[in-house]
Formats: C-alpha cells, sequence, structure tokens
C-alpha cells in the first residue's frame, strides 16, 4: 500500500474552512483514500473515503485531483471540537501493508 | 447504534504475566481488527479478523495473538508481557472485509506493564 506525506501541523480559524493536504503519490489503481482522526485519548474516528471521485458526507469533502497522487480534507466551518490530530491513509488489498504517519495536528483558534 | 466496545478501558500489568483484551463490534459487523498504538511507532496494524477467521496478520512477534467467536466478538492475547507491549490496544470493526467499507475504533485499552 501507498506512503501518504502530511504536514505535521496546521492552525485553522474557528468559522473558516480547514483543508488539510495528504501527498500519496504511489497509490494504485485500487486503493481507497481514507481520513481518521484522533482526538486525545479516544479511538480514530472515520471521516470520509474515496477512490477517484470527489465524495462529501455530513462531516466533511474530499477531493482527490485526477491522476490521484493527492487528496484534501476540507472541513467546511470549522469548530474547536475539530481540533484532532487528523490521518489520511491509503488501503489496498490489505490492512497489513496499511502505513498510519503521524498525521497531522490541526488547532483550530477562537 | 451501539459502537464499538473495548474492555477494560485500563489495565496494568507486570512482565511475564499475559493478558487478555476484549472487543465487542458494532452490531452486524463482521470483520474485526485490532491496532497497536504508541507514541513512538504510531499505529501498528496486529491482525484482522473475519467470520472467525484470521484474514491478515501484522509484523508481531508470536505472544500476540487472537480469536473472533461466532457472534463475531473477539479478544486478543499477549503473553510474557514486556514493557515494550505498553501501548494502547484499539479493536476496530467494519461490516464486511471489503475495502470500500470504513473501519470503526473503539476507545482502546490502554495496558501499562509494570
Amino acid at each position: 500500500d501507498a506512503k501518504t506525506t502530511q504536514p505535521t501541523s496546521m492552525d485553522c480559524a474557528e468559522g473558516r474552512a480547514a483543508n488539510l493536504p495528504c501527498n500519496h503519490s504511489t497509490i494504485s489503481g485500487n486503493e481507497y483514500v481514507y481520513w481518521y482522526r484522533q482526538i486525545h485519548s479516544q479511538g480514530p474516528q472515520y471521516i470520509i473515503h474515496g477512490l477517484k471521485n470527489n465524495e462529501t458526507n455530513e462531516m466533511a469533502s474530499l477531493i482527490i485531483t485526477e491522476d490521484r497522487k493527492s487528496s484534501t480534507l476540507i472541513l467546511p466551518h470549522a469548530t474547536l471540537r475539530d481540533t484532532a490530530v487528523y490521518y489520511c491513509i491509503v488501503i489496498g488489498t490489505s490492512y497489513d501493508k496499511v502505513i498510519f504517519g503521524p498525521g497531522t495536528s490541526l488547532s483550530v483558534i477562537p | 447504534k451501539a459502537g464499538v466496545t473495548q474492555t477494560p478501558r485500563y489495565l496494568i500489568k507486570t512482565r511475564g504475566q499475559q493478558v487478555t483484551l476484549s472487543c465487542s463490534p458494532i452490531s452486524g459487523h463482521r470483520s474485526v481488527s485490532w491496532y497497536q498504538q504508541t507514541p513512538g511507532q504510531g499505529l501498528q496494524f496486529l491482525f484482522e479478523y473475519f467470520s472467525e477467521t484470521q484474514r491478515n496478520k501484522g509484523n508481531f512477534p508470536g505472544r500476540f495473538s487472537g480469536r473472533q467467536f461466532s457472534n463475531s466478538r473477539s479478544e486478543m492475547n499477549v503473553s510474557t508481557l514486556e514493557l515494550g507491549d505498553s501501548a494502547l490496544y484499539l479493536c476496530a470493526s467494519s461490516l464486511e472485509d471489503s475495502r470500500n467499507q470504513p473501519q470503526h475504533f473503539g476507545d482502546g485499552t490502554r495496558l501499562s506493564i509494570l
């Protein structure tokens, strides 16, 4: 499975859109892009996933570039409760090849 | 709908002991995976079970084992505990073993080895 690269940390003003980038330049055609977030002392929370097309749900939007080498998670109106570590991972044939990197620590500032 | 439930939430053991952790998946979910999370190594995959069969296994020693029951509940066991086994152990369940199905995580069992 492909490895992902994310910025270590980001800040976002409360009420503004948070755009979190992820690079997955070695992604294969059958691998999905997944986003999770983790708030301290809790388990990771599923946010959204996609294969080729852009996706939107009640939590966020996922924009995947046409070449699939990168993606952006968009939280449209960030709140203080969105402060968390955000993980971008690529999942293909099996979970044993999934690599969770250090993720992006997002701080939403009042 | 109840989420993934892991018990116990906290556990303290000493070196050489063994431990069993329990996971109840979301109702209807048949795939259960286990992960280890440490500050140094991050989240690492341990194993995945589907319909009582181990489907995948991560790069962990044989001291780490697991099983899944017919009701999809799962347990993992660690024998001969070492200090380095101190970690947050996370269980995740998904509807099927398809990679188009998201995994939903519990809040974990925090294991401390003295």
